[in-house]
C-alpha cells in the first residue's frame, strides 16, 4: 500500500483522547470544504463536509469547524480509537465549473494505546 | 453497490515505456475525476469528465498524459512515454449530478501505484 507519514505532519494521541486536526485553506471563494481519511493502501474516504455559509457541523464522533476570517478548517475526533489511525486531508471545492477538489498536504494521525 | 475500482493496483515500468491505467466509476455516475499524489506531496487534480466529454483538464501536467472515456463509462489514463517524475499514486473518483450544479460528494477508488524506474 501507499506509504503514509513520510514528509507529513504527524499528530500522536492517546486512545480515548480527543484529536484536533487543522488545515489552512487558500481560496476564500471556495464553496465547500471536505475532510477525507486515507488508510494505507486505500483511497481517500469521505468523513464530513461543510458549506462555506456554516461555521460548524457535527457528525458521528466528528465535528468540523470553519473559520473564514483566518481561512482555517479543523476536524475534531472524539474518543479516538485505533481505527482512526490514518492520513487526514482537507479539501476545497470552488465550483463554477471547476469541480476538481484542491487538497491540503495531509496530517498523519497516530493512535497510542 | 460496488465502489470505484481501479486497475492495476500497482505498476512498475521503465522510463520511456507506456502505461495505461483504468478506472471504473460507480454505476450511474456521470462525473469522473483523475487525481495523483506524488511522494510527500498533496493530492492534485488532473482532469474531470462529464460522461465522455472532458469538462476540465487544467491539471494535466503535459501532453504525455492522455485520458479517455469512450462511451461515458470507464476511463483510461495513458502515460507515454513515462518519466521518473510520473511516479506516484493515481486516484480516480466519481460523483453523480451535473457539472456546474454545485458540490456532489466524490467517491474515490483505491488508486494505482505507478513506479517508473
Amino acid at each position: 500500500g501507499e506509504s503514509v507519514g513520510l514528509h507529513l505532519p504527524t499528530l500522536s494521541v492517546q486512545e480515548g483522547d480527543n484529536s484536533i486536526i487543522n488545515c489552512a485553506y487558500s481560496n476564500s471563494a471556495s464553496d465547500y470544504f471536505i475532510w477525507y481519511k486515507q488508510e494505507s493502501g486505500k483511497g481517500p474516504q469521505f468523513i464530513i463536509d461543510i458549506r462555506s455559509n456554516m461555521d460548524k457541523r457535527q457528525g458521528q464522533r466528528v465535528t468540523v469547524l470553519l473559520n473564514k476570517t483566518v481561512k482555517h478548517l479543523s476536524l475534531q475526533i472524539a474518543a479516538t480509537q485505533p481505527g482512526d489511525s490514518a492520513v487526514y486531508f482537507c479539501a476545497e471545492f470552488s465550483g463554477g465549473g471547476a469541480d476538481g477538489l484542491t487538497f491540503g498536504k495531509g496530517t498523519h494521525l497516530i493512535i497510542q494505546p | 453497490e460496488a465502489g470505484v475500482t481501479q486497475f492495476p493496483s500497482h505498476s512498475v515500468i521503465e522510463k520511456g515505456q507506456t502505461v495505461t491505467l483504468r478506472c471504473d466509476p460507480i454505476s450511474g455516475h456521470d462525473n469522473l475525476y483523475w487525481y495523483r499524489r506524488v511522494m510527500g506531496k498533496e493530492i492534485k487534480f488532473l482532469l474531470h469528465f462529464v460522461k465522455e466529454s472532458k469538462q476540465d483538464e487544467s491539471g494535466m501536467p503535459n501532453n504525455r498524459f492522455l485520458a479517455e472515456r469512450t462511451g461515458g463509462t470507464y476511463s483510461t489514463l495513458k502515460v507515454q512515454p513515462a518519466e521518473l517524475e510520473d511516479s506516484g499514486v493515481y486516484f480516480c473518483a466519481s460523483s453523480h449530478g451535473l457539472a456546474g450544479d454545485g458540490y456532489n460528494e466524490q467517491f474515490f477508488g483505491p488508486g494505482t501505484r505507478l513506479t517508473v524506474l
